[in-house]
């Protein structure tokens, strides 16, 4: 089974400011890994998949990067709207299912 | 436009039994593989069943196996989840997920169905 574990648990950032999440998959995924972003109440939404590819309509400001073991998702200037939790998912090798734990970002 | 609609959650005693309806529109849904994912109050993200176009395969982690079954109807455009021998740590909203064409990643969610287990 794979393992991915995310970090930070919780990010606080400043509107207009970078944001960079991690996640690490605990053997090779290649670049089947995904990124969903969940707002309280809401469903998760697809934003980034074969860890670089940003889904239909999702803003050029969320990119996608790594391969392997090691990925980011990075939101270059946040607005109010993407203070979230991020979850990334490998889909390289499954089942299991692999989700990361989540990563909370919140407003500083 | 794409769209999944979950039905079928409640409030339902320990041993009870729901069924959980996906109605899928806006696209081609015998085509698309499919899966449930549930999140527990206040926890993450749990893929617990899928199933593929033919509902040849299916696959439950094992929290759940033996007590849930997946199933679809093409021709009504509709995922199902029977969930039987609830226990108070099935508690969580359920959705159904649309499998991407290639890959297994979830391009589309519904908006979640609440289920809560307790006597």
């Amino acid at each position: 089974e794979i393992v991915m574990t995310q970090s930070p648990a919780t990010l606080s950032v400043s509107p207009g400011e970078r944001a960079t999440l991690s996640c690490r998959a605990s053997q090779t995924v290649s670049s089947n890994l995904a990124w969903y972003q969940q707002k309280p109440g809401q469903a998760p939404r697809l934003l980034i998949y074969g860890a670089s590819t940003r889904a239909p309509g999702i803003p050029a400001r969320f990119s996608g990067s790594g391969s392997g073991t090691e990925f980011t998702l990075t939101i270059s200037s946040l607005q109010s709207e993407d203070f979230a939790v991020y979850y990334c998912h490998q889909y390289n090798n499954w089942p299991p299912y692999s989700f990361g734990q989540g990563t909370k970002l919140d407003i500083k | 436009e794409v769209q999944l609609v979950e039905s079928g959650g409640g409030l339902v005693q320990p041993g009870g039994s729901l069924r959980l309806s996906c109605a899928a529109s806006g696209f081609s849904f015998s085509t698309y593989n499919m899966h449930w994912v549930r999140q527990a109050p206040g926890k993450g993200l749990e893929g617990i069943s899928y199933i593929n176009i033919r509902s040849s395969t299916t696959y439950y982690v094992d929290s759940v196996k033996g007590r849930f079954t997946i199933s679809r109807d093409n021709a009504k455009n509709s995922l199902y989840l029977q969930m039987n021998n609830l226990r108070a740590e099935d508690t969580a909203v359920y959705y159904c997920a649309r499998d991407s064409a290639r890959y297994s990643y979830l391009d589309y969610w519904g908006q979640g169905t609440v289920v809560i287990v307790s006597s």
